[in-house]
């Protein structure tokens, strides 16, 4: 079955430094990759996507690349704020039988100190 | 556009009482997940809806949740009677054909004591 895997946190940088939070996955057909951002309190937001390999998503400052050989879509920032302080949940969805159901990682904390 | 919206926000009952949560989709998404969230842990599905027939509800705790989506618009999902590790975060998401991923709503938690 589909599986995601990412990094255990809490990931805890100090403010401008960059970031990496590592995702693999395991799939059975052609997935659509995604992360997620979740606030204390809030649901999910989708913060980027990619759809096929050697795509990159990016948003906000955050990328990601779809990497099919290393089944790999680590999500990086360059110069992460204290505002980046959240949840971060890397998930994949395929279109197997033609339902795209969304499967998620453990996600990953993220703490950004001034 | 306006998102996908749930109530309540917030539900707290003692165990074995019922409860229900209710989602209202982004305007003409045919399709609807339920999942559930632990603390700590990444969401987990529990049923997916294409307009109001049920996809797939392959990890619904069956003697004991329930979900409807009657009109194939807004659903509700139940859970009698309760027990203490049901206690998480409900979310409900919604999705439509042009799309590949779920938009989400803010999610209700429920705490059963």
């Amino acid at each position: 079955g589909n599986s995601v895997t990412q990094m255990e946190g809490p990931v805890t940088l100090s403010e401008e430094a960059f970031l990496t939070i590592n995702c693999t996955y395991t799939a059975t057909g052609y997935p659509s990759l995604f992360w997620y951002v979740q606030y204390p309190g809030e649901g999910l937001q989708l913060l980027l996507k990619a759809t096929k390999a050697d795509d990159k998503g990016s948003n906000k400052g955050f990328e990601a690349t779809y990497r099919k050989e290393t089944t790999s879509f680590h999500l990086e920032k360059g110069s992460v704020q204290v505002s980046d302080s959240a949840v971060y949940f890397c998930a994949l969805s395929d279109s197997l039988r033609g339902s795209y159901i969304p499967t998620f990682g453990r996600g990953t904390s993220l703490i950004v100190h001034p | 556009e306006a998102g996908v919206a749930q109530s309540p926000r917030y539900k707290i009952i003692e165990k074995r009482q019922s409860v229900a949560f209710w989602c209202n989709p982004i305007s003409g998404h045919a399709t609807l997940y339920w999942y559930q969230q632990i603390l700590g842990q990444g969401p987990k599905l529990l049923i997916q809806f294409q307009n109001n027939g049920v996809v797939d509800d392959s990890q619904l705790p069956k003697d004991r949740f329930s979900a409807e989506r009657l009109k194939g618009v807004d659903s509700t999902l139940k859970i009698q009677p309760a027990k203490l590790e049901d206690s998480a975060v409900y979310l409900c998401a919604s999705r439509g054909t042009v799309n590949t991923e779920a938009f989400f709503g803010q999610g209700t938690r429920l705490t059963v004591v």
